[in-house]
């Protein structure tokens, strides 16, 4: 069975910090990585996608990476805004099956 | 291009009555998942849909819950009998029917929050 962790459960950075968030999955048979936003009583926004055979993406001051063979991702965020502040999810996608498995999320604080 | 579209945003009921929670997917999608994200704890995966066919629904509770995706209209989450242990807030996701990249990502609507009293 699919697990997925997230390090920190949460963080508070000050404005302008670039900073490192951690996911790690137990089955490495993985179909994709999905980052993910979701502010306090909102949906979720889909930040970015890494296929099995990618190593990282980038969208504007966001960078995923993935280590598929160690069961690894980082969401780096550089010179962190007030904005970005929110709860930032991890989901894996494995084989054949479409469900998606969450972490339980890294709730990030960014103060002015 | 609407994203997918739930409602009611919030629902409240009563122990032993009926929830009907609706999702529209966006446009072009025509598979639909389901999540529910119990207070406390993460998001987790209760069914998927294409129209007309549950293709996975090894995350529903086995009881008083059904999902459906008629050829027309919304996809419907139905819980009978609800208990206070079903409130949550529950997501529909929808993406693309193909196998490629672009397909796979599932974009979120902004579900609907349900309180049991």
């Amino acid at each position: 069975k699919q697990e997925v962790t997230q390090i920190p459960a949460a963080l508070s950075v000050p404005e302008g910090e670039n900073l490192v968030l951690n996911c790690s999955f137990t089955d490495s048979a993985i179909y994709n990585l999905q980052w993910f936003r979701q502010d306090p009583g909102k949906g979720l926004t889909s930040l970015l996608l890494i296929q099995s055979s990618q190593r990282e993406q980038t969208s504007g001051r966001l960078n995923a990476s993935l280590d598929k063979s160690s069961g690894r991702s980082t969401l780096y965020i550089a010179a962190s805004q007030p904005g970005d502040s929110a709860t930032y999810l991890c989901a894996v996608m494995a084989g054949s099956a479409r469900q998606l498995t969450f972490g339980s999320g890294t709730q990030l604080t960014v103060l002015p | 291009n609407a994203g997918v579209m739930q409602n009611p945003r919030h629902l409240v009921r009563r122990r032993g009555q009926e929830a009907r929670l609706r999702c529209s997917p966006m446009k072009g999608h025509s598979h639909v998942y389901w999540y529910r994200q119990l207070p406390e704890e993460g998001l987790k995966f209760m069914v998927y849909l294409q129209k007309e066919n549950i293709i996975d629904e090894s995350g529903m509770p086995k009881e008083r819950f059904s999902a459906e995706f008629p050829k027309e209209g919304p996809s419907i989450l139905r819980i009978q009998q609800v208990v206070r242990g079903d409130s949550a807030a529950y997501f529909c996701a929808s993406s693309l029917p193909g196998g490629t990249r672009m397909d796979n990502e599932q974009f979120f609507g902004p579900g609907t929050r349900l309180t049991v009293l």
